[in-house]
């Protein structure tokens, strides 16, 4: 059971924004500024696109960005395209014992 | 080019172990946290429990689903990192991703935790 929560699927048209929301609690969401996002294709390696809430690696586009407002973090895609067509899952630093805290996963679908 | 290339999965019985091993290059294997994740068919990811930085002792962390049965160890010399899995269970069969952590953890805390560079993963299917 996953401890942070994610819509199962969102969708959007080619150029259009689409939010991804995960949601934890203080012990892990809240209280650090340790999300990260990753992207996975379909039988493939997942793919770190944001670290520390709001930090993207060299090569990952601008159109994507991470924010969080209290438990809530979000991953942002703005200016879609067909290739992030693919599934976004969230994690989150969760403090000294637990560690690391996961998200369900979400399907984005570019219509 | 910062490349992790697991092996050692397969058909296993429960009950049963199995290691997998994580062969690294193009970067400096003692400089970094190594982590586990896991992936059930059909299912989403999940953190199976990482190793700290030799300078901070190896020391180990791991998700409550895998305390106990789970051994994560690292051999800087050859730059690699393992998963040794004892008491398999059926519920352990997914793809198994090695991957670098981004970050800082000291031997009691982290500073950012984030999984920066993956493997192509390895299957292990438990089943009799």
């Amino acid at each position: 059971q996953s401890a942070l929560t994610q819509p199962r699927s969102v969708s959007g048209s080619p150029g259009q924004s689409v939010t991804i929301s995960c949601t934890g609690s203080s012990s892990d969401v809240g209280g650090y500024n340790y999300v990260s996002w990753y992207q996975q294709h379909p039988d493939k390696a997942p793919k770190l696109m944001i670290y520390d809430v709001t930090k993207r690696p060299s090569g990952v586009p601008d159109r994507f960005s991470g924010s969080k407002s209290g438990n809530t973090a979000s991953l942002t895609i703005s200016g879609l395209q067909a290739e992030d067509e693919s599934d976004y899952y969230c994690f989150s630093y969760a403090g000294s014992y637990t560690f690391v805290a996961f998200g369900g996963g979400t399907k984005l679908t570019v219509l | 080019e910062v490349q992790l290339v697991e092996s050692g999965g397969g058909l296993v019985q429960p009950g049963r172990s199995l290691r997998l091993s994580c062969i690294t290059s193009g970067f400096t294997f003692g400089d970094y946290v190594m982590s586990w994740l896991r992936q059930a068919p059909g299912k989403g990811l999940e953190w199976v429990g990482f190793i700290r930085r030799e300078a901070y002792g190896g020391t180990t962390e791991y998700a409550a689903s895998v305390k106990g049965r789970f051994t994560i160890l690292r051999d800087d010399s050859k730059s690699i990192a393992y998963l040794q899995m004892n008491s398999l269970k059926s519920e352990d069969t997914a793809v198994y991703y090695c991957t670098r952590v981004g970050g800082f953890c000291s031997s009691s805390s982290c500073y950012s935790l984030f999984f920066d560079s993956w493997g192509q993963g390895t299957r292990v299917t438990v089943s009799s």
